[in-house]
C-alpha cells in the first residue's frame, strides 16, 4: 500500500519533443507529490510538486497533471532539451512535517540532439 | 543558496567494519533524513529525525544502524558492522516543513 509505481523505466525523446512520465500510487493518505531530477553522481533535486487539490501545475517547461480519482499523476516536459537528460523520480508523501518520501522506480530520460 | 553537504563523497570499507557518514543539513531546518539508493534502483527511506530523536524508521534501519546529531550542525549515520549489501549511495536530506532537500550523497563500497 506504500508503493509508488512509475513508468516507463527509460525514455528516449528527440530535442523539442514532449517527455511524459507516469506514476500511480495506492495509499490515499499521500497528499503531496513531488518530482525529483537526478543527474549521475548527484543527489535528487526537487523539480516541481503538486497537492491533490489542483489537477495541474505548470512551472516553465515542466507540468504535473494529477488525477485524484485514478490515483495517478504525470510529469510532462515540453520542448525537451539535451540538458534535461537525467533520471526522474516521482514521489509521494503525507503533507505532515517529517514524513518519509516514497519514491517511484525512476525513469532514465535521454533527449537526443 | 543554502544546501545540504555530505562527507565523505566516497567511502570504501571492509565487511564487518564500522562506518560513519556525515551530513550538514540546511541550517534552519528541523527535520533530518537518511535515504539510500542501491545502484540502478530507487531511493529508499531509512530514517527520519526530529528534536533529537528518531521519528520514523524503515524495516531496512535495523540494529546495525544508528543516527546522531552530535552538535548543532552535524547529522551522522553509523553502520556498526557493514555487510556487502550495504554498498549503496547514502543521501542525507533536511526539511523545514515539508519540502525535502537532498545532499550529494556518499557512495559506500563494502568489500
Amino acid at each position: 500500500q506504500q508503493q509508488v509505481k512509475q513508468s516507463p523505466q527509460s525514455l528516449i525523446v528527440q530535442k523539442g519533443g514532449i517527455s511524459i512520465i507516469n506514476c500511480a500510487y495506492e495509499n490515499t493518505a499521500f497528499d503531496y507529490f513531488p518530482w525529483y531530477q537526478q543527474f549521475p553522481g548527484k543527489g535528487p533535486a526537487l523539480l516541481i510538486a503538486i497537492r491533490p487539490d489542483v489537477s495541474e501545475k505548470k512551472e516553465g517547461r515542466f507540468t504535473i497533471s494529477f488525477n485524484k480519482s485514478a490515483k495517478q499523476f504525470s510529469l510532462h516536459i515540453m520542448d525537451s532539451q539535451p540538458g534535461d537528460s537525467a533520471t526522474y523520480f516521482c514521489a509521494a508523501v503525507r503533507w505532515i512535517s517529517g514524513s518519509r518520501l516514497t519514491f517511484g522506480e525512476g525513469t532514465q530520460l535521454t533527449v537526443n540532439p | 543558496e543554502p544546501e545540504v553537504t555530505q562527507t565523505p563523497s566516497h567511502q570504501v570499507t571492509q565487511m564487518g567494519q564500522e562506518v560513519i557518514l556525515r551530513c550538514v543539513p540546511i541550517s534552519n531546518h528541523l527535520y533530518f533524513y537518511w535515504y539510500r539508493q542501491i545502484l540502478g534502483q530507487k531511493v529508499e527511506f531509512l530514517v527520519s529525525f526530529y528534536n533529537n530523536e528518531i521519528s520514523e524508521k524503515s524495516e531496512i534501519f535495523d540494529d546495525q544502524f544508528s543516527v546522531e546529531r552530535p552538535d548543532g550542525s552535524n547529522f551522522t549515520l553509523k553502520i556498526r558492522s557493514t555487510k556487502l549489501e550495504d554498498s549503496a549511495m547514502y543521501f542525507c536530506a533536511s526539511s523545514g516543513k515539508n519540502e525535502q532537500f537532498f545532499g550529494p550523497g556518499t557512495r559506500l563500497t563494502v568489500l
